[in-house]
C-alpha cells in the first residue's frame, strides 16, 4: 500500500539555525500539506500546496516558513531561523484531490535547543 | 508520545467489548469529517470518513455516525482489540476551508486484555 514517507525521523538543531524537513507524498497525489503537533497539543494545520504554489496557510505559517516541491517526488518544509517554540512533530500529508482523504506520514520530531 | 501531557479524555474498555468515541465539531459549514487513529510515535492514520449528506457509514469493525443538528460525530468500534489502543482524533473540513483539516482534542482508548 502506498504511503507518505518523511525524513529525518528526528532532527535536533540549535536555535537560529535553518532546518529542512523532507516528505515524499503518495505518488499520484496532487495536494500536499504540512501540519504540526506541539507536545501535549492538537494537530494544527500549517500549509497546503497544489500546482507548485501555496493554496492555504495558517497564522502559524509566517515568513520563517517556506515550502517547496524541488522535483517530482519531494515536498519540503523549511524553517529559516528556528525558535524554541518550533519544537514539535511535523507531519506531511497528501491527497489525490481537494475533496479526498489526506494521508499522513510518520512525522519528523524537531527539537530546537 | 506526542499526546503525553494533553489532558485527553480516556475510554477504557475490555477486549471484545464495543467502544464509542464521541466528538463535537465546531463549524456548521464543515461538510467532510474524518476519524484518525494515532499510535505513540506515529502519524495520524485514516480510519473512516463521512460526508455531510450521510448520517452513517460503516467500515470494517468501525461505524461513524454524524448528527449535523447538534454538530456531533461518533466512532463505534466493534469487538475492540488491544491493537485498537491509541488516541483517536476527529477532524473536520469543508469546501470553504480549502481542505484544511481542523482536528479535535482526541480521546485515548485503552483496551484491557
Amino acid at each position: 500500500e502506498p504511503e507518505v514517507t518523511q525524513t529525518p525521523s528526528h532532527q535536533v538543531t540549535q536555535m537560529g539555525q535553518e532546518v529542512i524537513l523532507r516528505c515524499v507524498p503518495i505518488s499520484n497525489h496532487l495536494y500536499f500539506y504540512w501540519y504540526r503537533q506541539i507536545l501535549g497539543q492538537k494537530v494544527e494545520f500549517l500549509v497546503s500546496f497544489y500546482n507548485n504554489e501555496i493554496s492555504e496557510k495558517s497564522e502559524i505559517f509566517d515568513d520563517q516558513f517556506s515550502v517547496e516541491r524541488p522535483d517530482g517526488s519531494n515536498f519540503t518544509l523549511k524553517i529559516r531561523s528556528t525558535k524554541l517554540e518550533d519544537s514539535a512533530m511535523y507531519f506531511c500529508a497528501s491527497s489525490a484531490s481537494l475533496a479526498d482523504t489526506q494521508y499522513f506520514g510518520p512525522g519528523t520530531r524537531l527539537t530546537v535547543l | 508520545g506526542e499526546n503525553v501531557g494533553l489532558h485527553l479524555p480516556t475510554l477504557s474498555v475490555q477486549e471484545g467489548d464495543n467502544s464509542i468515541i464521541n466528538c463535537a465539531y465546531s463549524n456548521s459549514a464543515s461538510d467532510y469529517f474524518i476519524w484518525y487513529k494515532q499510535e505513540s510515535g506515529k502519524g495520524p492514520q485514516f480510519i473512516i470518513d463521512i460526508r455531510s449528506n450521510m448520517d452513517k457509514r460503516q467500515g470494517q469493525r468501525v461505524t461513524v455516525l454524524l448528527n449535523k443538528t447538534v454538530k456531533h460525530l461518533s466512532l463505534q468500534i466493534a469487538a475492540t482489540q488491544p491493537g485498537d489502543s491509541a488516541v483517536y482524533f476527529c477532524a473536520e473540513t469543508g469546501e470553504n476551508a480549502g481542505n484544511m483539516l481542523t482536528f479535535g482534542g482526541g480521546t485515548r482508548l485503552m483496551v484491557k486484555p
